[in-house]
């Protein structure tokens, strides 16, 4: 049974609009959420974090939204690249010492 | 500050075969994890190390094993190789879950495959 889901395999966007990931999970003692990109040939890149604490974090282009009532966290990026382009994953961590669930990924493309 | 290295980048190996991976942490990272990534799968938690003792592990058979060494280098072994080994296999290391930090880093992955 997964416990972090990313419905979506792929996504398209125009370059210069908003791209919104959507990442689900099941495990309510999750109490921090990350986003990692990863380009092909090369390992994860980590993005953006939210503990359970907040509902909004920002960095830049990148803004992650966390509803715990719906177990619903989203990546939007504000406005996309090219650049952009990658598998997005999901990831969520609970009490110390848990180890990181990753959801499947979203491949973004940001058409130019 | 150097990445987190893994070597071999790649491998070729035949069914009933065995294979070590290697992979380095960033200096000062104590926590070193290993995922399986295959299409549509995601990243699959193999197992985590911290201060040379294995703190979680995922739902992988046996034949899936690993140690951390006093320097936080880490080895991951798969005995008995399958065809559905092939796959990309990702070390991550992090500060111990105690500190604010607790992004985990990827190395480049080592590219499994078994003939």
């Amino acid at each position: 049974d997964q416990q972090v889901k990313q419905n979506s395999p792929s996504l398209s966007v125009q370059e210069g609009r908003i791209s919104i990931l959507n990442c689900d999970y099941t495990n309510s003692m999750f109490d921090y959420f990350l986003w990692y990109k990863k380009y092909p040939a090369e390992g994860p890149t980590f993005l953006i974090s939210i503990s359970s604490i907040k509902d909004k974090n920002e960095d830049g282009r990148f803004t992650v939204f966390l509803n715990k009532s719906a177990k619903h966290l989203s990546l939007h990026i504000v406005p996309s690249q090219p650049g952009d382009s990658a598998v997005y994953f999901c990831a969520a961590t609970g009490n110390y010492g848990q180890n990181f669930v990753f959801g499947p990924g979203t491949r973004l493309s940001v058409l130019p | 500050k150097a990445g987190v290295t893994q070597t071999p980048r790649y491998l070729i190996k035949t069914r009933g075969q065995q294979v070590t991976l290697s992979c380095s942490p960033i200096s000062g990272h104590r926590s070193v994890s290993w995922y399986q990534q295959t299409p549509g799968q995601g990243l699959q938690f193999l197992f985590e190390y911290f201060s040379e003792t294995q703190r979680n592990k995922g739902n992988f058979p046996g034949r899936f094993s690993g140690r951390q060494f006093s320097n936080s280098r880490s080895e991951m072994n798969v005995s008995t190789l399958e065809l559905g080994d092939s796959a990309l296999y990702l070390c991550a290391s992090s500060l111990p879950r105690d500190s604010t930090y607790n992004e985990q880093f990827f190395g480049p992955g080592t590219r499994l495959t078994v003939l």
